[in-house]
Parts: structure tokens; C-alpha cells; sequence
């Protein structure tokens, strides 16, 4: 069965320090792989999402993220994080078929610090 | 393009009372779904409508649970007799499948605010 992991449920950066967000997946085939940043008490916005071709995929607000397939990864990395960064991040694998519902992990929260 | 709306935005019941929720979609969005979120996790699946269709309903969605789509436009999730371990934020997300057809597809999930809802 597919499934999701973020090994890191909560972490804490400085304000202009470079982040990576780690994502573990695990699917038979190509996966679709997306990455949603939630604020407190609102809904999921895309960031990005991977389905096929250059494996460095770039989103929006600075973020980009890494398909790779030989590791079973797909990290979300921004180079140089702001306070407004702060939120929680979902990775999530389509998870195919005629439905293609998301499968998510559980998350990680991001703090970032002055 | 006004996005995915829901209301109310938050509930609070008593347990044992019926609530429903309504979801409007992306105007022209063919597919709509619905996701259940508690504390400290990701969003779960718990149903998939196709135009006026529900396709596909989860393990997670009790007998308690319906969910209608009757013009393929809005869509509403209702709970019958809540209880306290339905208290949860609900999803709804629309996407336009580029498949033409019940294959699978690569139409990315757009979602709405959420509706909180806290059973007493």
C-alpha cells in the first residue's frame, strides 16, 4: 500500500538559514508526489508537485523539491527561509488510479526563529 | 476563480446532534473530495465524487456519514449522532481531471479553508 513519511515532526530554523524537509514515500510505480504548506486553522495550499520529467521541481513562494527515485525521496528545500515560513508542510503521493486521492504524511512544523 | 469555499467555517455540536457541512468547488472543477484532518496528523480520504457521482467512499466513512453531490456542483458532508471522536477539521478539495475518463489522472487537488467541527 502506498504511503507517506516525514521523519521530522517539528522543526526550528533561523530566519535566512536554508531549509530541507524530508519525504518518504512509498509506491509500486511513478509516483505523484506533492508538497502543501498549511497555516494555522486554514486549508492546504500547493507548493509544488512532481508527476514526470526534470526531477528538480521548482514552486512557488522560493521552494523547490527533489524527486529521487533510487532513495524514495522527495525533500522540499528552500534556500533561505522567512518568518512567514512558518507553517506545517505535508508531502503527499497521489495515490493512482481512477480516483487519484492523496495519501499524506503527517507533517512537519516548521518554527523559524528571529 | 474564487477557489474552494466551505462553511461554516467552524462548528460546535453537542454530541449526538446531526451536522452538515457544504462545499463549493472551483466553478467548472469535475471532481470534488472530501478529507477528514485531526491533531497532529495529515488529512485522511474519505470520499470522491465525479461530476454528480460519489465513486469511492473510505473505511473511514461510517454508516453515520453521507455525502452528496446532486447537481455536480456543490457538494455537502453530512454526520448523523456525533460523537466526541468525529471532532476534526474537514476538507474538501476540487480538481479538473485531464483525463476525459475514469483513468487515472495528474489533476492537482486544490482546497478549500476547512470546517472545524467540535463535538461536546
Amino acid at each position: 500500500a502506498q504511503s507517506v513519511t516525514q521523519p521530522d515532526i517539528h522543526i526550528t530554523v533561523s530566519e535566512g538559514a536554508s531549509l530541507e524537509l524530508r519525504c518518504n514515500y512509498s509506491y509500486g510505480a511513478t509516483p505523484y508526489l506533492f508538497w502543501y504548506v498549511q497555516s494555522p486553522g486554514q486549508g492546504l495550499q500547493l507548493l509544488l508537485k512532481y508527476f514526470s520529467g526534470d526531477t528538480l521541481v521548482q514552486g512557488i513562494k522560493g521552494f523547490e523539491a527533489e524527486f529521487k527515485r533510487s532513495q524514495s525521496s522527495f525533500n522540499l528545500r528552500k534556500p533561505s527561509v522567512h518568518w512567514s515560513d512558518a507553517a506545517e508542510y505535508f508531502c503527499a503521493v497521489g495515490a493512482g488510479g481512477a480516483t487519484n486521492k492523496l495519501i499524506f504524511g503527517t507533517g512537519t512544523l516548521l518554527a523559524v526563529q528571529p | 476563480d474564487t477557489g474552494v469555499s466551505q462553511d461554516p467555517r467552524h462548528k460546535i455540536t453537542k454530541r449526538g446532534q446531526n451536522v452538515t457541512f457544504r462545499c463549493d468547488p472551483i466553478s467548472e472543477h469535475n471532481r470534488l473530495y472530501w478529507y477528514r484532518q485531526t491533531l497532529g496528523q495529515g488529512p485522511e480520504f474519505l470520499t470522491y465524487f465525479q461530476n454528480e457521482a460519489q465513486l469511492e467512499k473510505s473505511r473511514l466513512l461510517s454508516d453515520r456519514f453521507s455525502a452528496e453531490r446532486p447537481k455536480g456542483s456543490f457538494s455537502t458532508l453530512e454526520i448523523q449522532r456525533t460523537e466526541q471522536g468525529d471532532s476534526a477539521m474537514y476538507l474538501c478539495a476540487s480538481s479538473l481531471s485531464n483525463s476525459g475518463s475514469l483513468r487515472a489522472s495528474t489533476d492537482t487537488q486544490y482546497f478549500g479553508p476547512g470546517t472545524r467541527l467540535t463535538v461536546l
